[in-house]
């Protein structure tokens, strides 16, 4: 099973701030790694799909990076709606696996 | 616009056998462009992938559940359904159906695009 890992498990940032949250797997995945955000009570939202794709919607300040072993979600100047836990999630190997979450707060 | 809505008991009585059922509006279960999966949240836990279907008939399951899911699809009422045996109170989750993204002329799974709301259900007597 691959086993993807994100640091760091919680984040407290001020708005407009830049966030950088990384998720590193076991093997190398290519770029079949995706993020979605969760808000409480809601249901996770995909965010950037295969790596570095947008999703449709999804505002322009989210982006993706990476490949193999190694990704970055960013937010470029982050808003106060965006206060969620965002999870990476590979679809290289069976089974399927999460990242165990990242809470990125507003100060 | 695609929906997706769980429906099912919200308590299950330990040993009993967990049912839920996906509803589907706005796009067809038999589209050969996706999978149809659940997924699994403890309370305050991550995101557990259970397992996923395909319009043929075709099951991935996760080897940690594997012995106690069945996966089934009804074209008919465009739905899915999920039955975890031998429940427990670990089983204890919001429970979601999700759609999968599949190229099926690579082979290559892709990302969870839409979510159902998610359903609690508890395993408690």
């Amino acid at each position: 099973e691959i086993v993807l890992t994100q640091s760091p498990d919680l984040q407290s940032v001020t708005p407009k701030e830049k966030v950088t949250i990384t998720c590193r797997a076991s093997q190398s995945i290519g770029t079949s790694l995706h993020w979605y955000q969760q808000k409480p009570d809601q249901s996770p939202k995909l965010l950037i799909k295969s790596a570095s794709q947008s999703f449709s919607g999804v505002p322009s300040r989210f982006s993706g990076s990476g490949s193999g072993t190694d990704f970055t979600l960013t937010i470029n100047g982050l808003e106060a709606e965006d206060a969620a836990t965002y999870y990476c999630h590979q679809s290289s190997n069976l089974p399927w696996t999460f990242g165990q979450g990242t809470k990125v707060e507003i100060k | 616009q695609l929906l997706l809505h769980e429906s099912g008991p919200g308590l299950v009585k330990p040993s009993e056998t967990l049912s839920l059922t996906c509803s589907v509006s706005g796009g067809s279960i038999t589209n050969t462009d996706y999978f149809w999966a659940w997924i699994r949240q403890s309370p305050g836990k991550g995101l557990e992938w259970i397992g996923s279907m395909y319009s043929s008939g075709s099951t991935h399951y996760n080897p940690s559940l594997k012995s106690r899911v069945t996966l089934s699809l009804d074209t008919s009422k465009n739905q899915f359904s999920l039955q975890l045996s031998s429940g427990t109170a670990a089983d204890t989750a919001v429970y979601y159906c999700a759609r999968m993204e599949y190229d099926s002329f690579w082979g290559k799974y892709r990302n969870f695009d839409h979510w159902g709301q998610g359903t609690l259900v508890t395993v408690s007597s």
